[in-house]
């Protein structure tokens, strides 16, 4: 069975820092392309980022609103990947999800449960 | 405002058929696969349909998915109450270099 659990949201100021854990299990974590996605309570989903496969480059790619901010990470040691998240804005305020696959070749194919992020003062 | 933009609810009756649908752009929809998910109340999103028609293992042969030039549809036959969800769409957009989803459908069986 497919498991991806994450970790380490929680409050924290504008202008911080926080960084997510994506633990998977259940598949060949070194050959997924890692995704994160963000749902603000109540709205839509938003893609943040991605990390491909080191087999396929391991290339980094992220949404404009997040770029230069933001750095995803990943240890395929540890099955892990890592969204590192600085100078967080009120707007960053969401549920974030990780999910493996290709948007464009078998979708978003699994998905963890998520980790709420709250940037308030 | 989303870029792929979805009707904001829709609704059925149990057993009937309901159609959902997402409007695009010649950037995204128009020239890539589309992809469907379904989020239950309170639940991680789940993938429905990729590459525009594919059904992955274990989702009920109810839900189908097409696309035509710029737009694309989800159909579900035979509603049931547990289908009562939030469904949006998602596609690569060439213009913005990563995939964008739909603003999504709340759909409601009545």
């Amino acid at each position: 069975e497919v498991l991806l659990a994450e970790s380490g949201g929680g409050l924290v100021k504008p202008g911080g820092s926080l960084r997510l854990s994506c633990a998977g299990s259940g598949f060949t974590f070194s050959n997924a392309w890692m995704n994160w996605v963000r749902q603000t309570p109540g709205k839509g989903l938003e893609w943040v980022g991605r990390i491909k496969s080191k087999p396929d480059g391991g290339t980094i790619d992220y949404a404009a609103p997040v770029k230069g901010r933001f750095t995803v990470s990943r240890d395929d040691l540890k099955n892990t990947v890592y969204l590192q998240m600085n100078s967080l804005r009120i707007e960053d305020t969401a549920f974030y999800y990780c999910a493996t696959g290709s948007i464009s070749i078998t979708g978003f194919d699994y998905w963890g449960q998520g980790t709420l992020v709250t940037v308030s003062s | 405002q989303s870029v792929v933009p979805q009707p904001p609810s829709a609704s059925g009756t149990p057993g009937q058929r309901v159609t959902i649908s997402c409007s695009g752009s010649s950037s995204n929809i128009g020239s890539n696969y589309v992809s469907w998910y379904q989020q239950l109340p309170g639940t991680a999103p789940k993938l429905l349909i990729y590459r525009n028609n594919q059904r992955p293992s274990g989702v009920p042969d109810r839900f189908s998915g097409s696309k035509s030039d710029t737009s694309a549809s989800l159909a579900i036959s035979g509603l049931r109450s547990e289908d009562e969800a939030d469904y949006y769409c998602a596609a690569w957009d060439d213009r913005l270099s990563g995939p964008v989803f739909g603003g999504g459908t709340k759909l409601t069986v009545l």
